[in-house]
């Protein structure tokens, strides 16, 4: 089946630092992607939604200038977060699918992110 | 090889019945936790039921209960008296090693349950 990968898969950095987490398709190509963070209870909340070459589109409540994210090609994602602290600590899920259409793709989900601001 | 398979793409019930969806995995570590998810179309995934490896008896959480066959490496959603809200994509998922290591998250490729009235 297809593969997601994300890189890195552990993160610790200090508070006020900025990072970056890459979510890339090995063989496909994404035209859409997402972004989930997961918290305690186990709930993966969606964070945004992001089509190739163009703006995603971010989930109520999620801040934008926040959580950069950058779909610049069919492969790659990423999702910055910028200004790190200890409250953004967290385990980021991305999942990536071939088409916009829901209803006939499978999303495919990478194997996470955890990310740890001391 | 898959560590998550789920057999089911879409499947049919009527409402008030009740569900099967499968799920088996594959995994060499002894500790592990097996999960399942709802995605309704918003794309929102909702946490329904957790299984640890070492638990002795089957989750349950209200209307959802998990048939946890370790030595068959499966682990089944049953939903109960489906609603027309159960409509969604479901999730299988494995998180290998231990619950604060939280590495190795693999979801399986979804079952799309549709709730008919």
């Amino acid at each position: 089946g297809a593969v997601v990968s994300q890189h890195p898969s552990r993160v610790i950095c200090k508070s006020g630092t900025s990072v970056k987490i890459e979510c890339r398709s090995l063989d496909f190509q994404a035209t859409t992607m997402f972004w989930y963070r997961q918290f305690p209870k186990k709930s993966l909340m969606l964070m945004a939604t992001s089509n190739e070459g163009s703006k995603a589109t971010y989930e109520q409540g999620v801040e934008k200038d926040k959580f950069l994210i950058n779909h610049a090609s069919l492969t790659l994602s990423t999702l910055t977060v910028t200004s790190a602290h200890p409250e953004d600590s967290s385990f980021y899920i991305c999942s990536a699918r071939a088409t916009s259409d829901s209803f006939s793709e499978t999303q495919y989900f990478g194997p996470g992110t955890r990310l740890l601001v001391l | 090889a898959q560590k998550i398979t789920q057999t089911q793409p879409g499947m049919f019930v009527q409402e008030k019945e009740a569900v099967t969806l499968d799920c088996t995995y594959d995994t060499s570590d002894p500790s592990y936790g097996l999960f399942w998810y709802k995605q309704p179309s918003s794309g929102e995934m909702i946490f329904l039921i957790y299984q640890g490896s070492y638990d002795q008896q089957n989750a349950t959480e209200g209307r959802y209960s998990l048939n946890f066959q370790k030595a068959r490496k499966s682990a089944n959603l049953v939903i109960s008296a489906s609603q027309l809200g159960d409509s969604a994509m479901y999730f299988c998922a494995m998180r290998e090693g231990p619950d604060n290591y939280g590495q190795n998250f693999v979801f399986g490729p979804g079952t799309r349950l549709s709730v008919l009235p």
